[in-house]
């Protein structure tokens, strides 16, 4: 069956902190897609990165970057240098190729916090 | 663009009112989506459509329904409302050339109370 984890429910660091953002997929596909979405206390949902199960280079987009490993079945976020403007709910996703409809198995999300 | 669009953005029910959500999207995306977001969890897929007239029950459909008239609207309907679905609802449309993979946009949502 198919299942995102976040393990981590609330994070909370320092402006200008590392953090990692743990995500933990099970799928029987080979084919399919990991996505992280970002919702800020706005309450909208932003897109950020889609990855194919067939691509595990890492990527790097200004402070942000992914690591995915299929051996162990992560697709965890790093943001550099944190800043408050990245304080927010993340959502890790899965869909897979043969789920009709495309349909987007969520992770409940984790919350991260950025004090100044 | 507009992209995805919502409305209202928050709504206050009794127990067996009807109402129904609307979302509309200017991309000229064949696919949409509903999803529910209850607190502390993550999204929930209710109802999802892959063009006009062809509609699909998602994780969690009972206590709604959807219809697909044209490709830009896709409504929610909830029939007698119960506090269950309480919730923020969210619409998405993506592209329809390999649904898997194609990316899905949300529109702002819609929060919804039934007291």
């Amino acid at each position: 069956a198919q299942k995102v984890t976040q393990a981590q429910t609330e994070i909370s660091v320092v402006e200008k902190e590392d953090v990692t953002l743990d995500c933990v997929y099970e799928t029987r596909d080979t084919t399919y897609y990991l996505f992280w979405y970002k919702q800020p206390p706005s309450g909208e949902l932003v897109f950020l990165i889609r990855r194919n199960s067939f691509d595990e280079q890492n990527e790097i987009s200004g402070r942000y970057s992914w690591n995915f490993q299929k051996s162990t079945s992560s697709f965890n976020f790093t943001i550099t240098a944190s800043q408050v403007v990245d304080s927010a709910v993340y959502f890790c996703a899965l869909s897979e190729a043969g789920n009709q409809g495309g349909k987007l198995i969520f992770g409940q999300g984790t919350e991260l916090s950025v004090k100044p | 663009n507009a992209g995805v669009t919502q409305t209202p953005k928050f709504r206050i029910l009794k127990i067996g009112q009807s109402m129904t959500l609307q979302c509309a999207q200017d991309m000229n995306h064949n696919y949409m989506y509903w999803y529910r977001q209850d607190p502390g969890m993550g999204l929930k897929l209710i109802y999802y459509s892959v063009g006009a007239g062809i509609t699909d029950k998602g994780e969690v459909p009972n206590g709604y329904n959807v219809s697909r008239s044209t490709t830009e609207d896709f409504p929610l309907r909830l029939e007698l409302a119960a506090p269950s679905q309480t919730s923020v609802y969210f619409c998405a449309s993506s592209y329809s050339r390999d649904m898997y993979q194609e990316t899905q946009y949300f529109g702002p949502g819609t929060r919804l109370l039934v007291l």
